[in-house]
């Protein structure tokens, strides 16, 4: 079946680091890649997402790549602000599934003025 | 609305309680899912409904688990006889046709369910 392994967190930065959120994944389609995030006392809301290989999602600084020879998608973004403190959600979507989505298990993010 | 809403957003049951719990999409999404998130985990798929047509309940974890859409627009999730293994975080997400494509989902808050 799909499945989505995300680094384990929590992890903690300070402000302006480099962040890498680690997803890997097992699919047994052609999956759609995409990176969720729920801030403290919100629901998920999609940050960015992927379609093919080679892709690149980007969005609010975040990047991920779409890599079909390693199946990875890892999260990636310059300078972590204060206000990107969340948890982070790497998920696939095969197609065939009508858009049921796998989710990995999430990554706290804490980041530190 | 402009988002997807969820009632309630918390729930406190004693256990062998029944509860409902609703979810109202975002207008014009035809698809919607149900899924459970349990402390500290991802959202596990429950079931997916397209309109008012259920396509897959493989997710729900027991016959005391039921959905339903009659008009393809608001959905209710029930439980019956609430166990303490169904506390969990319950998440509606909808989705448009284009959105279907690609998988890309809007979700609700959530409902935090105890059983106590």
């Amino acid at each position: 079946g799909d499945s989505v392994t995300q680094m384990e967190g929590p992890v903690t930065l300070s402000e302006e680091a480099f962040l890498t959120i680690n997803c890997t994944y097992t699919a047994t389609g052609y999956p759609s890649l995409f990176w969720y995030v729920q801030y403290p006392g919100e629901g998920l809301q999609l940050l960015l997402k992927a379609t093919k290989a080679d892709d690149k999602g980007s969005n609010k600084g975040f990047e991920a790549t779409y890599r079909k020879e390693t199946t990875s998608f890892h999260l990636e973004k310059g300078s972590v602000q204060v206000s990107d403190s969340a948890v982070y959600f790497c998920a696939l979507s095969v197609n065939t599934n009508a858009g049921k989505s796998t989710f990995g298990d999430g990554t706290t993010l804490t980041v530190k003025p | 609305g402009a988002g997807v809403s969820q009632s309630p957003r918390y729930k406190v049951a004693k256990r062998g309680q029944d509860v409902a719990l609703r979810c109202d999409p975002i207008s014009g999404h035809v698809s919607l899912f149900w899924y459970q998130q349990a402390l500290g985990q991802g959202p596990e798929f429950l079931t997916y409904f397209q309109n008012e047509a259920q396509l897959d309940k493989s997710g729900l974890p027991s016959d005391r688990f039921f959905a339903e859409r009659p008009e393809g627009s608001v959905s209710t999730l029930k439980i019956q006889r609430t166990q303490q293994e169904d506390s969990a975080v319950y998440l509606c997400a909808s989705s448009w046709p284009g959105g279907l494509n690609t998988g890309e989902l809007f979700f609700g808050e959530g409902s935090r369910l105890t059983v106590l």
